[in-house]
């Protein structure tokens, strides 16, 4: 256990909800990013929050998607009008900054299944 | 584009050998290198951080930076079955300080 908590762990949705996940960072780390990955692939990087500053956000990623980090503490990612391509592992991970280690930490993760 | 390459597997290993894992990177001045180990089903648990050229290790764990070659390596001693699992390595590009580039990951097999 990493200290990063992701809510659910899993879920069911049919085409066209909108769905919203949640990632409790590590207490300290100011850092937080989103990814998703599918099978046999890395994590892809969806966006990123400084304390609660939305830094970058993936220009891959659509206008479905949108991300919230109130306060510079917990994070919640919302998928409106979801889709079977949305279907993939969502992972939440923080880090500390500093300089140029970034040691990122991973939550479980949220696994969405789109039918 | 920034590029992390890693062979995909599976790589079989007897229980007890060492186990030899490679990534290569485009980006030249990337600066800090990660490897993550990965179960089925399961979210990425980092087991390696290396910064500088030469060895680090961890246990059974040896991480092994040649920034000339670009190139990262992780050797596995004395492996175990439940080593088996997919190895991700993941690069912090020169031009970030949080955006972290990943391989596709190698999946090793540890045989009893």
């Amino acid at each position: 256990d990493t200290g990063v908590s992701q809510d659910p762990r899993h879920k069911i949705t049919k085409r066209g909800q909108n769905v919203t996940f949640r990632c409790d960072p590590i207490s300290e780390h100011n850092r937080l990013y989103w990814y998703r990955q599918t099978l046999g692939q890395g994590p892809e990087f969806l966006t990123y929050f400084q304390n609660e500053a939305q830094l970058e956000k993936s220009r891959l990623l659509s206008d479905r998607f949108s991300a919230e980090r109130p306060k510079g503490s917990f994070s919640t990612l919302e998928i409106q009008r979801t889709e079977q391509g949305d279907s993939a592992m969502y992972l939440c991970a923080s880090s500390l900054t500093s300089g140029w280690y970034n040691e990122q930490f991973f939550g479980p993760g949220t696994r969405l299944t789109v039918l | 584009q920034k590029e992390v390459e890693q062979n995909s597997g599976p790589l079989s290993v007897p229980e007890g050998a060492i186990a030899s894992l490679n990534c290569t990177y485009s980006d030249r001045g990337s600066q800090s290198f990660f490897w993550y180990r990965q179960y089925s089903g399961k979210s990425p648990e980092l087991i390696m951080s290396i910064y500088s050229n030469g060895d680090q290790e961890d246990g059974r764990f040896t991480a092994q930076l040649n920034k000339a070659s670009q190139y990262v390596s992780l050797l596995i001693r004395d492996s175990q079955p439940s080593d088996s699992a997919t190895y991700l390595c993941a690069v912090l590009g020169s031009d970030s300080n949080y955006q972290l580039i990943w391989g596709a990951g190698t999946k090793l097999i540890i045989k009893p």
